[in-house]
């Protein structure tokens, strides 16, 4: 089973500016990797895919980029809205599919 | 608009079934995998089981296999999952998920249903 982790667990940041989140595979996944955004009380959605794919309706401000074992998720100018928590996945090597424990973006 | 919608969670004993639904609409469902991803409270997510469009193969976590069994019912546009001989450790947020953007057999989880939560306890 791939382990996937997340630094940091908390990240502070003030609107407008850069966030960027950390992921770490046990293994390579070569570039099946996804970004999820998950608000309170909301099911997690879909940021994006293929490692730096945005999903539909997906604001260019979210990037992500990385290979192999080490992945980031860049979000270049905060808005509020952009405050959650954030998870990655991989898809390379399953069953099972796991996901990363999460990054709480919180604003400082 | 994609729409998936769960029903089906609610409070059970440990060792206890429940069987949860999902009814989805907006797309061609025959065409998609299917899966389930649980959240428990205030932790990470976990998937759960996948099933292929025609219903034919299915796969689980190692916690829940022999236990869990993912279905489909293509004519009603329906995934379901039936859970049994519950524990503790089940109880979260029960996710639907449609697998989509695929490279191969390697897809992610594209739209999610708003959940149902399980909770087992006596």
């Amino acid at each position: 089973e791939i382990v996937m982790t997340q630094s940091p667990a908390t990240l502070s940041v003030s609107p407008g500016e850069r966030a960027t989140l950390s992921c770490r595979a046990s293994q390579s996944v070569s570039s099946h990797l996804a970004w999820y955004q998950q608000k309170p009380g909301q099911a997690p959605r879909l940021l994006i895919y293929d490692v730096s794919t945005r999903a539909t309706g997906i604001p260019a401000r979210f990037s992500g980029s990385g290979s192999g074992t080490e992945f980031t998720l860049t979000i270049s100018s905060l808005q509020s809205e952009d405050f959650a928590i954030y998870y990655c996945q991989q898809y390379d090597d399953w069953p099972p599919y796991t996901f990363g424990q999460g990054t709480k973006l919180e604003i400082k | 608009e994609v729409q998936l919608v769960e029903s089906g969670g609610g409070l059970v004993q440990p060792g206890g079934s429940l069987r949860l639904s999902c009814a989805a609409s907006g797309f061609t469902f025959s065409s998609y995998w299917m899966s389930w991803v649980r959240q428990a409270p205030g932790q990470g997510l976990e998937w759960v089981a996948n099933i292929i469009q025609h219903g034919s193969e299915e796969y689980y976590v190692d916690s829940v296999r022999g236990r869990f069994t993912i279905s489909r019912d293509n004519a009603k546009n329906s995934l379901y999952l039936q859970m049994n001989s519950l524990r503790g450790e089940d109880s979260a947020v029960y996710y639907c998920a449609r697998v989509g953007h695929c490279t191969s057999t390697r897809c992610t989880f594209d739209f999610w249903g708003q959940g149902t939560l399980v909770t087992v306890s006596s």
